[in-house]
């Protein structure tokens, strides 16, 4: 039942800016785009949240086109430390229905010095 | 101080035993879930409640159980049923207008 594909693997160098894309065609109207970032052996956290346009936070940037069939999350300079798995998830997440949530494979990103 | 706790960190079960994992918040949340992760896997729901007294499976959820008795509480029982427990479990819990959050996880080994 996975509704997003995402890249399996990235890799990156420090200080580079890395963008995941996340494809979701099927995304429903009440539904928003939320990314989790989860490093080894800890609970997933979140990161941030959009529904549409641009969205951005002291961490990331989120790039969603008008057509809402996918989505980039963009992490600016990335370190060492931002080397984790990065789950894009579509749902109403914020909203008034507590529901499920589908969390797919993610994206695992290793930052090399 | 706010948050969503799981104890233990680590948890050893002999065959054919019964293990349960606790999940307790304060968040005050309605909602809470029960995921399963195994290596290089993303996480797979086992169970989630949206309300005391209720709760929905999951997509696996053969092999375990779950309560709901209280708003705080959500604790997960693993039988002898399920055959391949090894595994690392996440609880989570939502309120409305608010994202997931994820307690620290309970890492279960078979002796």
């Amino acid at each position: 039942l996975a509704k997003t594909t995402q890249p399996i693997s990235m890799d990156s160098y420090e200080g580079q800016e890395v963008n995941i894309t996340c494809s979701h065609n099927n995304i429903a109207t009440n539904d928003y785009i939320t990314w989790y970032q989860q490093f080894p052996s800890q609970g997933p956290r979140f990161i941030i949240q959009g529904y549409k346009t641009k969205v951005t936070n002291e961490v990331a940037s989120l790039f969603i086109p008008a057509d809402r069939k996918s989505s980039t999350l963009s992490l600016p300079r990335v370190s060492l430390s931002d080397t984790a798995v990065y789950y894009c998830l579509v749902g109403d997440d914020r909203g008034s229905t507590l529901g499920r949530l589908y969390f797919g494979r993610g994206t695992q990103l290793t930052v090399w010095p | 101080d706010g948050g969503i706790t799981q104890s233990p960190k680590y948890l050893f079960r002999k065959e054919g035993q019964n293990v349960t994992l606790s999940c307790e918040q304060n968040l005050n949340h309605d909602a809470m879930y029960w995921y399963r992760q195994d290596p290089g896997q993303g996480l797979r729901l086992i169970y989630y409640s949206q309300i005391v007294n209720d709760f929905q499976k999951g997509d696996i959820a053969e092999g375990y159980s779950v309560s709901r008795e209280k708003k705080e509480s959500f604790p997960l029982t693993v039988t002898s049923a399920q055959k391949n427990p090894t595994a690392f479990y996440l609880c989570a819990s939502r309120g409305s207008m608010e994202t997931q959050y994820f307690g620290p996880g309970t890492r279960l080994l078979v002796l």
